[in-house]
């Protein structure tokens, strides 16, 4: 596609469910990030794919979280049993070769867990 | 661990005032440079980006950075600023070695008053 595309913009959950949130990358894009993003706190870095591997996901805050990409494209960002301090923006984005040299971002998902 | 500072959390300026936002690094080795801006409701976009050769580099909408190394900074500048700068601006560092840590300053918020 054009743009990284995200999916859904905004998602309202109740504590303790599980929810997913769908990136879908520049076509031909090797590398995605999922960044986080908090009131006052900037872009917290979640995990890094390279393809289908993850080389670095030292960002993930807890076991709870979790991400999975396949066919080089699609990634899912999962978070099991949702609490109240998970409600941030979360942003995808991608690059066409690695990570020196800037990324796209999408437009991220809003998620508020009440 | 490598981090970026952005001293100036909130900056309100008249149109036509210059700016310069402050953005300084720790990492001892070699780092690639980078200005996201994100406008009311959008997505965040690059701005500019150094990786080599001359220090003060040019990015769209008329800002300018310049990388000095010995203070690790790379503050933002722009001479006129217009009421349509009106954005969050996020320095961002990556480090040419190892694990490519991304690291994003926490953003000034820029208000420009018409």
């Amino acid at each position: 596609g054009a743009g990284v595309s995200q999916s859904p913009s905004n998602k309202v959950t109740e504590k303790g469910k599980d929810v997913e949130l769908r990136c879908d990358p520049i076509s031909g894009h090797t590398a995605l990030y999922w960044y986080r993003q908090s009131l006052g706190q900037g872009l917290e870095f979640l995990i890094y794919f390279q393809g289908n591997s993850a080389p670095d996901k030292s960002g993930l805050p807890s076991d709870r979280f979790s991400a999975e990409r396949t066919g080089g494209s699609v990634s899912t960002l999962t978070i099991q049993r949702t609490q109240q301090e998970d409600s941030a923006v979360y942003l995808c984005a991608s690059s066409e070769t690695g990570p020196l040299y800037g990324y796209t971002f999408g437009s991220g998902t809003r998620l508020t867990v009440v | 661990a490598q981090s970026v500072s952005q001293h100036n959390h909130h900056v309100i300026l008249s149109e036509a005032a210059s700016l310069e936002l402050g953005c300084n690094y720790s990492y001892g080795g070699t780092v690639n440079l980078f200005w996201y801006v994100q406008y009311p409701g959008q997505h965040l976009q690059l701005l500019l980006k150094y990786f080599s050769g001359d220090p003060l580099v040019k990015g769209i909408k008329g800002f300018e950075a310049e990388f000095i190394k010995s203070k690790f900074s790379f503050n933002l500048r722009k001479p006129s600023v217009q009421w349509s700068d009106t954005a969050e601006y996020f320095c961002a560092v990556i480090t040419t070695s190892g694990t490519y840590k991304y690291i994003f300053g926490t953003g000034t918020r820029l208000k420009v008053l018409a």
